[in-house]
């Protein structure tokens, strides 16, 4: 089973929509990650939580919140989507004994 | 800050041939770690390597090496008689210790092994 799961693994939805995208771990992690990726662009953070009461923006956090429910899982929310949120979305969690972040598969999301 | 450059866009081999992918970063933190990860036509990051700043040992496991120099911020990657499999994005990444959370990617190389 995959230690980092996302759900939904694709989505199409419309300008103004709101949208959440699920991650769920199973390592216990206290830190987990959401980022986005675009062609050309590598990775971004949008946004990272220490731990359920521990959210912090990343480097691309407008237009998106987030909500860390439990240790094990972290939404993503897109209060009002818009088509250059088209992206492909990643969660990961960060093992911090060895400091390396594990992903889930990813979320293909588009905005029309 | 932080930065990551992989500096080939894409690269395209035979299948058999030795390939090396070059990662240059930047940082002004004397602790931190470096990753490689591969992203394969089916989309998911797959983590393959961590190297702190105070492990400049290279390390070789099965045919992947790498090879990490302090000296030239470098922390390159090289696939010995690549496979078809070997096809994918592979990326480079910089995180600071210290309690810092920042996972920095570079822009990534596309390699594409041909039979």
């Amino acid at each position: 089973d995959a230690d980092v799961t996302q759900t939904p693994r694709n989505r199409i939805t419309k300008t103004g929509k709101r949208i959440m995208l699920e991650c769920s771990q199973t390592k216990g992690h206290d830190r987990m990650y959401w980022y986005r990726q675009d062609p050309g662009l590598g990775l971004r953070l949008i946004y990272y939580s220490f731990d359920v009461k521990d959210i912090n923006k990343g480097e691309i956090s407008d237009g998106y919140s987030v909500s860390r429910q439990a240790q094990a899982k972290f939404s993503l929310s897109l209060e009002s989507a818009i088509p250059n949120q088209t992206a492909l979305y990643f969660c990961a969690s960060r093992d911090r004994d060895t400091d390396t972040q594990y992903f889930g598969p990813g979320t293909r999301l588009t905005v029309l | 800050a932080q930065k990551v450059t992989q500096a080939q866009t894409e690269i395209s081999v035979v299948e058999k041939e030795d390939v090396t992918l070059d990662c240059v970063y930047e940082t002004r933190d004397t602790t931190y770690y470096l990753f490689w990860y591969k992203q394969p036509p089916s989309g998911e990051l797959v983590f393959l390597i961590r190297r702190n700043s105070f492990d400049e040992q290279n390390e070789i496991s099965g045919r992947y090496s790498w090879n990490f120099q302090k000296s030239t911020s470098s922390f390159n990657f090289t696939i010995t008689a690549s496979q078809v499999v070997d096809s994918a994005v592979y990326f480079c990444a910089l995180s600071e210790g210290g309690g810092s959370e920042k996972l920095v990617f570079g822009k990534g190389t596309k390699l594409t092994v041909n039979p």
